[in-house]
């Protein structure tokens, strides 16, 4: 069960244009989403974060959307630049307690490619 | 910025071989670390959650018993493959989480490992 789906495997943008990536999520008790950049064999770097009581959160050229009654949340990047090339890992937590608290579901990776 | 160190990089050995990951907060202390796989062009996948000073919570299907985990201290957390065979070939992230800030704070990954059995 795919709680949180990145339905686009690849997205190329040129540069200098907008990135749009997006992200679906089912689980209604999710209360905290973050958007991850990703090398190959590296870790991946947190970009932004949006809770679940906002719809949107802007930090430079990145700016993240959500829309919880369509559950849906996406990722602008403008203007998008080659160095942005990446996976791009939409990220959500559940906000129950106890022990497992904090962990994180991911959707599949979008794979970024921005043309110079 | 928080930093989480992992250790090592890239391991290649022989099947049968165990095989220990470190992972380390480095300027935070975090009770809370998190154990992730993922495969070639796919998802990271939760494995365990690693508390400091109490068993680690494992995901379904993944067998602790062949999946060691440590946190012995506050800053450390080890997973160790017991026995390892070529499907367990892949790459092992960590992550922490720093519990003076979790509400809203994000977890601070690691530069994962590449494991490969022969």
């Amino acid at each position: 069960d795919q709680q949180v789906k990145q339905n686009s495997p690849s997205l190329s943008v040129q540069e200098g244009r907008i990135s749009i990536l997006n992200c679906d999520y089912t689980n209604s008790m999710f209360d905290y989403f973050l958007w991850y950049k990703k090398y190959p064999a590296e870790g991946p770097t947190f970009l932004i974060s949006i809770s679940s009581i906002k719809d949107k959160n802007e930090d430079g050229r990145f700016t993240v959307f959500l829309n919880k009654s369509a559950k849906h949340l996406s990722l602008h990047i403008v203007p998008s630049q080659p160095g942005d090339s990446a996976v791009y890992f939409c990220a959500a937590r559940g906000n129950a307690g106890g022990t497992s608290y904090g962990k994180l579901t991911f959707g599949q990776g979008t794979i970024l490619t921005v043309h110079p | 910025g928080a930093v989480v160190s992992q250790h090592p990089s890239w391991v290649i050995c022989k099947s049968g071989t165990s095989v220990k990951i470190e992972c380390r907060s480095l300027d935070f202390q975090a009770t809370t670390m998190f154990w992730y796989r993922q495969f070639p062009k796919q998802s990271l996948m939760l494995m365990a959650t690693s508390n400091e000073g109490s068993k680690a919570t494992y995901e379904q299907g993944v067998e602790k018993d062949k999946f060691l985990i440590n946190h012995a201290s506050l800053t450390l957390s080890t997973l160790t493959v017991t026995s390892a065979h070529p499907e367990d070939s892949s790459f092992y992230i960590c992550s922490a989480l720093n519990p003076l800030r979790r509400r809203y704070q994000p977890q601070h990954f690691g530069d994962g490992t590449r494991l490969s059995i022969l």
